[in-house]
């Protein structure tokens, strides 16, 4: 079985400053890692996600995340962040992509990010 | 090219009601899914449907039925709403990473269901 914990469920943080969003995972197979990002009233879209190869994987809007795989995290990190930015993000995972349930997306409980002009 | 889009948006039951959210999605994906969204809970699965013919439970199926009518429509009923079914659901559907094995889900825009 596979689980997600994203340790902060809010986060407030003044415009222009850096900010960090933890994710954790456990899954004693190979993973995926997805982070998810949900505007108010909307649907989730997908931000950014690490397949294989470099552990930084980028998003078009600045954010990145570092994939390490003795730590079981995934973080989610943005050097400047705008008011636009304010959101809830998803880390999710899916696991074993030779087995059966591939295709199913283990999400942790969000963490609301709020950018304060 | 409208990616998943649901029906309705927003709706409110009484009680023992039923209803069907509708999911359509133009992408050719194989896979689809109903997620739940409660405050503080992230989204959970209730079912979700690997290809056309097949529907499966996800972590929270009691109180729900689904139908994948066809490769591109995938419908969640509730035979008899309750309060607890108050919430926030999305259908996506999921297409294989050409030579991953690894899947990306395309979600919907979500229907908010109140239960008095």
């Amino acid at each position: 079985a596979q689980s997600v914990t994203q340790l902060d469920s809010q986060v407030p943080v003044f415009e222009e400053a850096p900010v960090e969003l933890r994710c954790n995972y456990s899954s004693s197979v190979s993973v995926y890692l997805f982070w998810y990002v949900q505007y108010p009233n909307q649907g989730l879209q997908l931000l950014l996600k690490y397949l294989s190869g470099s552990t930084l994987v980028e998003s078009i809007n600045g954010f990145e995340a570092e994939f390490n795989k003795s730590q079981t995290s995934f973080h989610l990190r943005k050097p400047s962040v705008h008011i636009s930015d304010t959101a809830e993000y998803f880390c999710a995972v899916t696991g074993n992509p030779s087995g059966a349930g591939s295709y199913q997306l283990t999400f942790g409980k969000g963490t609301k990010l709020s950018v304060i002009p | 090219n409208a990616g998943v889009t649901q029906t309705p948006k927003f709706q409110v039951l009484k009680t023992g009601q039923s209803m069907t959210l509708q999911c359509a999605q133009d992408m050719n994906h194989n896979s689809m899914y109903w997620y739940r969204q409660d405050p503080g809970m992230g989204l959970r699965l209730i079912y979700y449907s690997a290809s056309e013919g097949t529907t499966d439970k996800g972590e929270v199926p009691n109180g729900y039925n689904v139908s994948r009518l066809n490769k591109r429509e995938f419908s969640l009923r509730l035979e008899s709403a309750a309060p607890s079914q108050t919430s926030v659901y999305f259908c996506a559907s999921s297409e294989e990473l050409s030579g991953t094995g690894a899947y990306e889900q395309y979600f919907g825009p979500g229907t908010r269901l109140t239960v008095t």
